[in-house]
């Protein structure tokens, strides 16, 4: 069965420093997507990046950006110039190819002015 | 475009009741799934709804069931409801292709009491 793991529950950064979310997974698939969501305390969940298993680039999105290591199965996302509004829930998401979709539990992060 | 639009926002119950929830996805998209959120367990899945049927499913008791319309509205049922069911209820809707993101709503806020 496949499993998403995020190792940190909870970060805090200061304001314009950059951190990394790490994100690992295990699956036994060769082709399926990745996905990094954003839950602000307002709660609505957006997407902030998504990856294609398939492709070696790292998918980035403006200040957002993926290190995606898929022998590692490892999806880490970095987020430069972190601000005020990046404070958030962040979800790891793993979903194959019959779509069905599973969520990491969450990493809580704290942007410090 | 509209987004995904859940009601109610918030809902009281007592245990043994039982309640329904709605979601309105984006327009165009027929993939409507459900999640239980909570601060224990995260983000978990409940089903999946493709053009009225239901394609996916999690690892919750027959008392949590769905349906979806031929305009590929969603509701969500819960019978017998418990204390443990206590949780934000998201609804996602996604576009047809292998990969789509999720889009989701707010949310219902379920507290039974």
């Amino acid at each position: 069965a496949q499993t998403v793991t995020q190792s940190q529950p909870e970060m805090s950064v200061q304001e314009a420093e950059t951190v990394t979310l790490s994100c690992t997974y295990d699956t036994s698939e060769n082709n399926y997507y990745l996905f990094w969501y954003k839950q602000p305390p307002s709660r609505q969940m957006i997407l902030v990046i998504r990856q294609e298993a398939y492709k070696q680039q790292n998918a980035t999105e403006n200040r957002f950006s993926v290190n995606f290591q898929k022998a590692a199965k490892s999806f880490s996302l970095k987020i430069s110039d972190s601000q005020l509004g990046d404070t958030a829930m962040y979800f790891c998401a793993f979903m194959n190819r019959d779509d069905k979709i599973i969520f990491g539990k969450g990493t809580r992060l704290h942007i410090l002015p | 475009k509209a987004g995904v639009t859940q009601t109610p926002r918030y809902l009281i119950k007592t245990r043994g009741q039982q309640v329904t929830l709605s979601c309105s996805p984006i327009s165009g998209h027929r993939s409507v799934s459900w999640y239980q959120q909570t601060p224990g367990q995260g983000l978990q899945f409940l089903f999946e709804y493709f053009s009225e049927t239901q394609r996916n499913k999690g690892n919750f008791p027959g008392r949590f069931s769905g349906r979806q319309f031929s305009n590929s509205r969603s509701e969500m049922n819960v019978s017998t409801l418990e204390l443990g069911d206590s949780a934000l209820y998201l609804c996602a809707s996604s576009g047809t292709g292998m990969g789509q993101p999720q889009h989701f709503g707010d949310g219902t806020r379920l507290s039974i009491l």
